[in-house]
């Protein structure tokens, strides 16, 4: 089965740190999306990229969260400086657009300490 | 105020019996409606999705309806099984001025089948 990959599964760090987190979307999917899911706020758009263009990233707090897309097999999100506040699950997912639903990746699971 | 609403929160039902969870949208004007259910510490998974036009959908056991006047939507469970045990969420896509989808989501319900 295609999936989405994402790294790391597990990150723990300490405040002020540079995190970035990756995601290798599905071969041909031209929509990517950066979630991020609490157990307070539930899941939120964070930004997402179609035809690796930036669509939409006013769910991400843009001081210290940046998304790039550098080629169509690599995303990538990252915090500088981190903080605890930022711990969550990051997802990834990517599709072929709004009628086709998406698929999520296993998330990163990000502990700021 | 949270523009997609889901209840319960939480639900617990013997396998074998059926149940229904629903989801409550403000969301306009409105593109379409997803149901996923998420496992413990894994990424969400699609069960459906609906357009304005569509009132119901099925994938198997789980059955979703839409009614897109009254801005409802429930997934019914039919012969529930302890794989169905998960966070359900549904997310509702709005269409901005520009013509772009916004997303929003509802806080999921969580549903545990015990045996």
């Amino acid at each position: 089965d295609a999936r989405v990959t994402q790294t790391p599964r597990h990150k723990v760090t300490e405040m002020g740190q540079e995190v970035t987190m990756r995601c290798q979307p599905i071969l041909g999917h031209n929509t990517v999306f950066w979630y991020r899911q609490t157990m307070m706020q539930g899941l939120e758009l964070l930004a997402y990229f179609r035809n690796r263009a930036p669509l939409d990233d006013s769910g991400m707090p843009k001081d210290r969260f940046s998304a790039e897309m550098p080629d169509a097999t690599l995303a990538t999100l990252k915090i500088q400086p981190s903080e605890p506040r930022d711990s969550a699950v990051y997802f990834c997912a990517s599709g072929l657009g709004q009628a086709f639903g998406y698929t999520f990746g296993s998330g990163t699971r990000l502990t700021v300490v | 105020k949270n523009q997609v609403e889901q209840s319960p929160q939480s639900l617990i039902i013997l396998e074998g019996k059926n149940c229904t969870l629903q989801c409550n949208y403000t969301v306009s004007p409105f593109s379409n409606l997803r149901w996923y259910k998420q496992d413990t510490g894994r990424g969400p998974v699609s069960l459906t999705i609906m357009t304005f036009s569509e009132n119901t959908k099925s994938n198997g056991r789980y059955t979703a309806t839409l009614d897109a006047d009254t801005k409802q939507s429930s997934l019914h469970i039919t012969a529930s099984q302890l794989s169905d045990s998960a966070s359900y969420i549904c997310v509702v896509s709005g269409i901005r001025q520009t013509g772009a989808n916004n997303l929003f989501f509802g806080t999921g319900t969580r549903l545990t089948v015990i045996p």
